[in-house]
């Protein structure tokens, strides 16, 4: 069966310092992946997804970047956080015979 | 853009009570989904709809896929203190990789 991993699970970084946060999948080829942000107060705000490796579609504009160097690897990165890049954030894959399936989450803390 | 009417916003019910909630949209889908998530973890999906008047049960949940392919319904019997949690709808449209969700209900249980 299909496993989503996302690590860490909890981050605090203060202002200005750079970001890694790493989602793999397991079981499946060439997934769909995807990272979303959940701002307090619910809302999923799709910010990356890819179709395949090196492939990367952004969805807003923002201090972040995607990049898929593996199948089956999706990082999240930043050169220098702000404190609006505060939240909880969710990497989440698909394929043709699954919908979105979601990691647990990483809790961002900028201070 | 495209945007899911999900109601209610949230619900407090008695422990046994049912519950019902659902998802409108002026565009049609072709795929339902309804994903619950615990404080702190990242949503899991509950049931997923891929026929216009599909009706699935997961247990204690039914999901209804409308039949204009514009709405969706959850329902839960006799609810119990873990069915706690925020329930999102989300919609997919054809070969479309992104998913539109819902703002969310957010259930709490009464013992």
């Amino acid at each position: 069966s299909q496993t989503i991993h996302q690590w860490p699970a909890t981050l605090v970084q203060p202002v200005g310092s750079p970001l890694s946060l790493e989602c793999t999948v397991e079981g499946t080829s060439n997934p769909n992946l995807y990272w979303y942000r959940q701002a307090a107060g619910r809302g999923l705000q799709l910010l990356f997804y890819s179709v395949g490796i090196g492939q990367i579609s952004s969805e807003v504009p923002q201090n972040l970047s995607a990049s898929r160097p593996q199948d089956r690897q999706f990082i999240l990165s930043s050169k220098k956080l702000l404190l609006s890049d505060s939240g909880f954030y969710l990497c989440a894959w698909s394929s043709s015979d699954q919908p979105q399936h979601f990691g647990d989450g990483t809790r961002l803390s900028i201070l | 853009g495209q945007q899911l009417n999900q109601s209610p916003q949230s619900m407090f019910i008695q422990e046994g009570e049912d519950v019902s909630m659902n998802c409108t949209s002026s565009s049609i889908f072709n795929t339902w989904l309804w994903y619950k998530q615990d404080p702190g973890e990242g949503p899991v999906l509950l049931i997923a709809l891929y026929k216009a008047g599909e009706l699935t049960s997961n247990g204690r949940l039914t999901a209804q896929f409308g039949i204009t392919r514009k709405d969706s319904f959850l329902n839960i019997s006799a609810s119990i203190p873990s069915d706690v949690g925020i329930y999102f709808c989300a919609g997919l449209r054809g070969s479309n990789y992104k998913l539109t969700f819902g703002k969310g209900t957010l259930l709490t249980v009464n013992p």
